[in-house]
């Protein structure tokens, strides 16, 4: 069964350092590529970025450029979200999901990790 | 960039058909995917590349895709189908982005 098993809750102070993890089972976790989307309270999906464990292709959208960084460690089939200076706009729910890559769908996601930033 | 534009919410009384409309430019040149979220919860797959229904959806649940309007629908509609529903593509236009609608709530009348 893939499963993708997230990290849990955080809550951080404004211009604090934070690193999210996701780990990937029941599947090559080199095979595919890893996306993260922001779910801020009471709104929608958003993509962030997306990496492929493999080779640690990266790709991030326009949006979050510059605002995290995406990495992974296929040895230990782990994927990361991380933020080096948070704000409170960074307060989300936020998810990974695994895709086949192109054109391919979101076919399974972890739990969610709720990261809050209050001072 | 891309857009994919839903009606924010959609009624319907239980037993009747849900459609669930995505727009965007020449969206049928690409493939959409579909996901269910239910309140706490992470987002489902429920439809990918605009038909395909993987193990363990229901029937009732279908999808096509044309123009420049996808579209969910939601036949034999029940309590447990409230939900937002969420489309998706990719933009290949630009590193290949994944673009997601801003949802649809359903609500079970």
């Amino acid at each position: 069964e893939v499963q993708l098993v997230q990290s849990g809750a955080e809550v951080k102070k404004p211009g604090e350092s934070l690193k999210i993890s996701c780990k990937g089972s029941g599947y090559n976790f080199t095979n595919y590529w890893i996306g993260w989307v922001r779910q801020m309270p009471g709104k929608g999906l958003e993509w962030m970025g997306i990496i492929y464990p493999g080779d640690s292709d990266t790709r991030y959208s326009p949006s979050f450029q510059g605002q995290v960084t995406i990495s992974a460690d296929k040895s230990i089939s782990t994927a990361y979200l991380q933020w080096s200076s948070l704000k409170a706009s960074d307060t989300a729910m936020y998810y990974c999901a695994r895709t086949g890559g192109a054109a391919r769908p979101f076919d399974s996601w972890g739990q969610g990790t709720l990261v809050t930033v209050s001072s | 960039s891309y857009v994919l534009t839903q009606a924010p919410s959609v009624s319907v009384a239980p037993g009747r058909t849900a459609s669930i409309s995505c727009g965007g430019n020449n969206v049928g040149s690409k493939s959409v995917h579909w996901y269910q979220q239910k309140p706490g919860q992470a987002p489902v797959l429920i439809i990918y590349s605009d038909t395909d229904r993987p193990s363990g959806i229901p029937e009732r649940f279908s999808g096509s895709n044309s123009g420049n309007t996808a579209t969910l629908t939601i036949s034999r509609v029940e309590a447990g189908d409230e939900a937002d529903y969420y489309c998706q593509v990719w933009d290949s236009s630009i590193n290949h982005d994944a673009v997601f609608g801003g949802g649809t709530q359903l609500t079970v009348l």
